[in-house]
């Protein structure tokens, strides 16, 4: 089955440091790679996604970049902000079984 | 008008009882999802519906029985409880036959088995 990794598993920036979160998958069918910001006590949210025929997609200060050669993909958040402290998951979907998983998480924290 | 709901939203139970979670999305989507997130935060996937028919069982325990009595309900209903099943429990839907669309999070039921 599909194997995601996320690293690393814990980030302290600066506020108004980037920063960069990697994640990488094993299943080369998986075709979309969404990423999910969850705030203590709520829900995942979608923040980014990307699809396996594009290579960069950017939102505001959040950009998602595909490598599918190497199988892995980052998301990038420049000027963080005390309110980008949060848990993010990496997730990849494989289309064949219906099913959406989720790496480990990150616990992202900015110090203001 | 909230797109995926579930309850309850809290669940203190004792080890042995049996216990349901409800979840209902008025998104019209065809598939479902539940998920278990531990003390360490990992979301796992436990079963996935699509149109009421089971697509994903992953290696879930059989005390956990899920069901989908149509498109818009996917219940879970958990036998015996044991103190590992302590977890925050989250129902999810998306459209799949749109391929590859965005998981749509219900609040989370936060079980907790004393």
């Amino acid at each position: 089955g599909e194997n995601v990794e996320q690293h690393p598993s814990t980030l302290s920036v600066q506020e108004g440091d980037s920063a960069v979160i990697k994640c990488t998958y094993s299943d080369s069918a998986s075709n979309y790679f969404p990423w999910y910001k969850q705030e203590l006590g709520k829900r995942p949210q979608l923040i980014i996604d990307i699809r396996s025929n594009v290579g960069e997609k950017k939102d505001q200060r959040i950009a998602v970049t595909l490598n599918k050669t190497a199988k892995h993909f980052s998301l990038h958040i420049t000027e963080t902000q005390p309110e980008d402290s949060a848990v993010y998951f990496c997730a990849v979907h494989t289309g064949a079984n219906s099913k959406l998983t989720f790496g480990k998480g990150i616990t992202l924290s900015v110090r203001p | 008008d909230t797109a995926v709901s579930q309850t309850p939203k809290y669940l203190v139970t004792q080890m042995g009882n049996d216990k349901s979670i409800k979840c209902e999305q008025n998104l019209g989507h065809d598939t479902m999802y539940w998920y278990k997130q531990d003390s360490k935060k990992f979301l796992k996937i436990m079963f996935s519906y699509n149109n009421k028919e089971l697509i994903i069982n992953e290696t879930v325990p059989n005390r956990f029985s899920p069901k989908s009595p149509d498109k818009a309900h996917l219940n879970l209903h958990i036998n015996s409880l044991e103190l590992g099943d302590s977890a925050v429990y989250f129902c999810a839907s998306s459209q799949e036959s749109k391929g590859n669309t965005e998981a749509f999070f219900g609040q989370g039921t936060r079980l907790t088995v004393v």
